[in-house]
């Protein structure tokens, strides 16, 4: 069974701070994705990373994939309340049936 | 635009009492999945369809089956709702032609169990 730790796992913190998510394993991942889920709704893919050592931007969001492809980072510069939610990584194989194994979520509250 | 649809986004049925949830997708995805989510909590796989076949997670309890007609439905019924039944429940979808495996997930459907 592969695990995929994910801390913290709840965060609140003022608008205009930073912070960063953290997802590890001890498995490598043929790819690894981070969904944003917002109360009452499904997760929202974020962003793929595919390549160890990959570094991907989406505006003040910033993944990154281990080199070995067993752990990524979500950065956040200067929160705001916009992005308050659920953040979920999730690890895929491609050679597990289309299966994922998502890490245990952080909930991050994002306060004006 | 391409999405993945899930009906109805609520439902109320009573203990015990069979209720069936439905998933679309426009996304021709060959793999179709099933969550359940607690509140706060990860997504529970419960099962997914890899093309016409079933894939039952171990811990899946045997109150829950799916049916996937055709590509695009794939069904949810729970036989006998009980009240720890009540969740919000996730459809998604992804393809193996893309290597990523990305999921698409549509908007839940939440689960009231009376």
């Amino acid at each position: 069974t592969q695990l995929l730790e994910q801390s913290p796992q709840f965060l609140s913190i003022q608008e205009g701070e930073n912070l960063t998510v953290y997802c590890n394993s001890s498995s490598v991942f043929s790819s690894l994705q981070w969904y944003r889920q917002e109360p009452g709704e499904g997760p929202v893919l974020l962003v793929t990373v595919v390549t160890g050592g990959e570094v991907k931007k989406l505006k003040r969001l910033t993944f990154q994939f281990g080199d070995a492809r067993k752990d990524s980072s979500l950065h956040i510069t200067a929160a705001q309340p916009g992005d308050t939610g659920l953040y979920l990584c999730a690890g895929a194989y491609n050679t597990n049936a289309g299966k994922s194994t998502f890490g245990d979520g952080t909930t991050l509250t994002v306060k004006p | 635009d391409a999405m993945v649809i899930q009906n109805p986004r609520y439902q109320v049925t009573q203990f015990g009492k069979p209720v069936t949830l439905s998933c679309s997708q426009t996304l021709n995805h060959n793999v179709m999945y099933w969550y359940q989510q607690k509140s706060s909590q990860a997504p529970k796989l419960l099962f997914h369809y890899y093309d016409k076949d079933f894939n039952n997670e171990a811990d899946t309890p045997d109150n829950f089956q799916s049916r996937r007609p055709n590509t695009s439905f794939c069904f949810l019924d729970i036989r006998s709702p009980g009240l720890g039944d009540a969740a919000m429940y996730l459809c998604a979808t992804s393809s193996t032609l893309a290597y990523s495996y990305e999921q698409y997930f549509g908007p839940g459907t939440r689960l009231t169990v009376t």
